[in-house]
């Protein structure tokens, strides 16, 4: 079974660009999650969809906002980019809604905001 | 209160000793201990979790250990390999519909 697969690898933006990540879950998982991590902060968790509906929300600045469509196949956005948005974003699916449900990673897009 | 605290930051161990990480949690009502692995370049992978049911799972040559009363779960890796280097999280939850409370992360490093 393939894994979670991020696009693009690495992306480097300029402040006030916007910036649209895609994620690919693995086959038959329907909950795609979204987390930000740096190396100060760790992972923090930016939202949650299932069923194409977002079920879970971070504590992100509106800028942050994603989607996922019928095929499971997920999107995020960050529009007006600032330096600090300079992260490794990384998506997760899991086979159902909830944080018991194992989590599967896939490696992450690297976005520099220069 | 939702925070999960890890420590150390950072842990040296040298081939074949014991790496053990520390997480504590406020909220009794965390049900769920996941810990996740993850190597420099990849996401985090699920390495073993519990519930407070019981207090040990073993797994391989890594182990939870979960102490109710102090609100304390730890991972501990025997016999470190070079290969188990990586950083590890902690993480809790305490509802199906909730996604999980992240620990800040150790850099653990086997040295050979």
């Amino acid at each position: 079974k393939a894994g979670v697969t991020q696009t693009p690898r690495y992306l480097i933006k300029t402040r006030g660009q916007q910036v649209t990540l895609s994620c690919s879950p693995i086959s038959g998982h329907r909950s795609v999650s979204w987390y930000q991590q740096t190396p100060g902060q760790g992972l923090q968790f930016l939202f949650e969809y299932f069923s194409e509906t977002q079920r879970n929300k971070g504590n992100f600045p509106g800028r942050f906002s994603g989607r996922q469509f019928s095929n499971s196949r997920s999107e995020m956005n960050v529009s007006t980019l600032e330096l600090g948005d300079s992260a490794l974003y990384l998506c997760a699916s899991s086979p159902s809604l909830g944080a018991n449900s194992p989590l599967h990673f896939g490696n992450g897009t690297r976005l520099t905001v220069t | 209160q939702q925070q999960v605290k890890q420590s150390p930051q950072s842990l040296i161990v040298q081939k074949g000793g014991i790496s053990i990480i520390n997480c504590a949690y406020e909220n009794t009502a965390f049900d769920y201990f996941p810990w996740y692995q993850q190597f420099p370049g990849k996401g985090p992978a699920l390495l073993i979790a519990i519930r407070p049911d019981v207090s040990e799972k073993k797994e391989g040559r890594f182990t939870i250990s979960f102490n109710k009363s102090a609100k304390q779960f730890s991972l501990h890796i025997m016999d470190s390999q070079p290969g188990d280097s990586a950083t590890y999280f902690c993480a809790a939850s305490f509802d199906s519909n909730y996604q999980l409370i992240w620990g800040a992360g150790t850099k653990l490093i086997i040295k050979p």
